[in-house]
């Protein structure tokens, strides 16, 4: 099992360019999150999905759309890109309720000129 | 304020050191986990705790629900286990997190 990989590792933007990070994985999870790492703030959740088709806003929403139309899968977008969103963006996908143990992806850095 | 509270944010310990870190909340939990994050940025589950006590091989964490608050133990400290340690948790469906302690071990 590869667990949960993301797509890219590595991208530099400029302002108001848009691109879409992939996470996927492959445990049959049905929860899976965005998170974002800021030096000195830690991580942060940006919106999570509990199944298939749904997915909810966490704590730092603004500036990102995601979409879950398959299981394994789950998108998030960043329509018009801002230096603000220069960060480390690390997906987690995790078994059933929020009782159990979360599996992180690698992480991407994203860099926004 | 932050919900999550970590103490120490930096410790140096020397390689045999009995570690403690220390993690404070303000919400009320469904769960609370202690990741570890590995110098190259990859993120691990160490512990899960709902209740009381869990150990797996050198490390130890420990969680009191009325106290709010937990602690992750290390006993005879190595240099591997120089990382950042982060306090998490759930509640509702969301996810808050500590900013990390920074565990530097010298050999």
């Amino acid at each position: 099992n590869a667990g949960v990989t993301q797509t890219p590792k590595f991208r530099v933007l400029k302002t108001g360019q848009s691109m879409t990070l992939l996470c996927a994985q492959d445990m049959n999870h049905e929860y899976m999150y965005w998170y974002r790492q800021d030096p000195g703030m830690g991580l942060r959740l940006i919106h999570y999905s509990v199944g298939e088709g749904t997915t909810a806003k966490g704590e730092v929403p603004d500036g990102y759309n995601v979409s879950r139309l398959k299981k394994q899968n789950f998108l998030l977008g960043l329509e018009s890109a801002a230096p603000s969103q220069t960060s480390v963006y690390f997906c987690a996908s995790q078994r059933g309720n929020v009782g159990n143990e979360q599996f992180f992806g690698p992480g991407t850095r994203l860099t926004v000129l | 304020k932050n919900e999550v509270e970590q103490s120490p944010q930096n410790l140096t310990a020397q390689e045999g050191e009995f570690i403690t870190i220390n993690c404070s909340y303000s919400v009320g939990i469904s769960a609370l986990h202690w990741l570890q994050q590995h110098p190259g940025g990859g993120i691990v589950s160490l512990f899960m705790l709902s209740s009381g006590k869990k150990k797996h091989g050198r490390l130890i964490a420990t969680i009191n629900i009325q106290e709010k608050h937990s602690s992750l133990h290390i006993t005879a400290s190595h240099p591997r286990d120089s990382a950042v340690y982060i306090c998490a948790v759930n509640y509702n469906n969301d996810m808050r997190f500590g900013a990390g302690t920074r565990l530097t071990v010298k050999p």
